[in-house]
């Protein structure tokens, strides 16, 4: 049971490169989110999905766009990087938000 | 406006001692609080999860508990081990899909 996983790892990207972060998890789980953590702060909601075909903005979605097309996958795409889109990325998901998350591993994301 | 905020933010003692954790928030409607470590380079691991109507909840050696009608949360952890070191975050869930966290308190346990 792999729970959420998240590819790449680490990346670099130039400004205004493209890109999409990958997340899938394998619980069956409806809602699922990607979160930003800048340097010593919590996490902020970038998007959320209560299931496959249904997403919405989070706290800070400007320069992302997310897709739910099965219940394994919500893949974060960015367009037009920038470098205020340097963070560490997580994805997260939940069978009922009641009752706790699970997150991935993270993605290290660099634009320069 | 939900805000969270955890005090102090890093923390050092000697392997052995009991600490705690501090965790506040503004807005008492909230569903449940939870705590999560984080290690470096890492994702966030669930430690605890606090329902609206418990007062604590224990796990091991790792006991929460929460008071809403002050807006506060405690993590407290007996006889620290150096396995302990890592950032420990806070999150109030105040339905809505919205997870609000604090900013983390690193925490260092020396052999």
């Amino acid at each position: 049971n792999a729970g959420v996983t998240q590819t790449p790892k680490f990346r670099i990207l130039k400004i205004g490169q493209s890109m999409t972060l990958q997340c899938t998890q394998d619980m069956n789980h409806n809602y699922m989110y990607w979160y930003r953590q800048d340097p010593g702060m919590g996490l902020k909601l970038i998007y959320y999905s209560v299931g496959a075909g249904i997403t919405d903005k989070g706290e800070v979605p400007n320069g992302y766009n997310v897709s739910r097309s099965t219940t394994e996958d919500f893949p974060l795409r960015l367009e037009l990087a920038a470098p205020s889109q340097t963070s560490v990325y997580f994805c997260a998901s939940s069978q009922d938000p009641n009752y706790g998350y699970t997150f991935g591993s993270g993605t290290r994301l660099t634009v320069v | 406006k939900q805000e969270v905020t955890q005090i102090p933010a890093a923390l050092s003692v000697p392997e052995g001692e009991n600490l705690v954790l501090n965790c506040s928030f503004t807005d008492s409607a909230i569903y449940n609080l939870q705590w999560f470590r984080q290690d470096p380079g890492k994702g966030l691991t669930s430690l605890l999860l606090i329902q609206s109507s418990q007062r604590e909840q224990t796990s091991g050696r790792l006991n929460a508990s929460l008071d809403k009608s002050s807006g506060r949360s405690t993590l407290y952890i007996a006889a620290s081990q150096p396995g302990d070191s890592a950032t420990y975050l806070c999150a109030v869930n105040k339905g809505a899909q919205k997870l609000v966290f604090g900013q983390g308190t690193r925490l260092t346990i020396n052999p």
